[in-house]
């Protein structure tokens, strides 16, 4: 079945422990792409990645890494967690001449 | 600074009922549109991509309508199902965008079907 993994659906952590959430895709996907979700604000984009080894960052980049080591995976890794980094995240990815992006089942983090 | 909005934020309708949610966004440089649905604790999954003044895209019992010129898109839910309740998400591509594949997301209109 197509789709996009993510680990872990929820983790709950506390401030300056870093951490890491998988996102893996099977679709043999170009593009792919980090958001985050929060109340009243629209998906807002974190980094993505064009190609393997291509990254790029997005509109709310800071206290986030990513690395793009092999195509299907794409993990997020935030090295010192604080908590106005807890959100609900989504992993996407899509071809990269195609519009249409699949999204992963998210991960809630809360950082304490 | 792109900005795209979704009116209402959220509608609640009785099974049955047809409904219909306005995406607005900036009529200049544009490139794509893109509707999604969201099921709580699901994944977003997209509905359709439009990108021609005047596309009409249908899937079943919802439809949707672009209008690049002056910056809108409708998404129409004909007889509503309790299965319709979801967020529905439109989001924005320009030009700029089409290069690097940024999409700016409306923050989404709730619907939810009584039966």
């Amino acid at each position: 079945e197509a789709q996009v993994t993510q680990n872990p659906r929820y983790l709950i952590t506390v401030t300056g422990k870093k951490l890491t959430v998988t996102c893996s895709q099977n679709m043999n996907h170009e593009y792919m792409s980090w958001y985050r979700q929060d109340p009243g604000l629209g998906l807002r984009q974190i980094y993505y990645s064009m190609n393997v080894e291509v990254t790029d960052k997005g509109d709310v980049p800071e206290g986030y890494k990513v690395s793009r080591k092999e195509k299907r995976n794409f993990p997020l890794i935030l090295e010192s967690p604080s908590p106005n980094q807890t959100s609900l995240y989504f992993c996407a990815s899509k071809r990269a001449f195609g519009e249409k992006l699949f999204f992963g089942s998210g991960t809630q983090l809360s950082v304490l | 600074i792109l900005n795209v909005e979704q009116s209402p934020q959220s509608l609640h309708v009785q099974e049955g009922d047809s409904t219909n949610f306005t995406c607005s966004f900036p009529s200049s440089n544009f490139y794509a549109l893109h509707w999604y649905r969201w099921e709580t604790a699901k994944s977003p999954e997209a509905l359709f991509v439009m990108t021609l003044n005047g596309d009409e895209k249908k899937k079943g019992r919802i439809s949707a309508t672009l209008n690049t010129k002056e910056g809108y898109s409708y998404l129409y839910i004909k007889g509503s199902q309790p299965e319709d309740s979801a967020t529905y998400l439109c989001a924005f591509k320009n030009l700029e965008g089409g290069a690097t594949n940024k999409l700016i997301f409306g923050t989404g209109t709730l619907l939810a079907v009584q039966p």
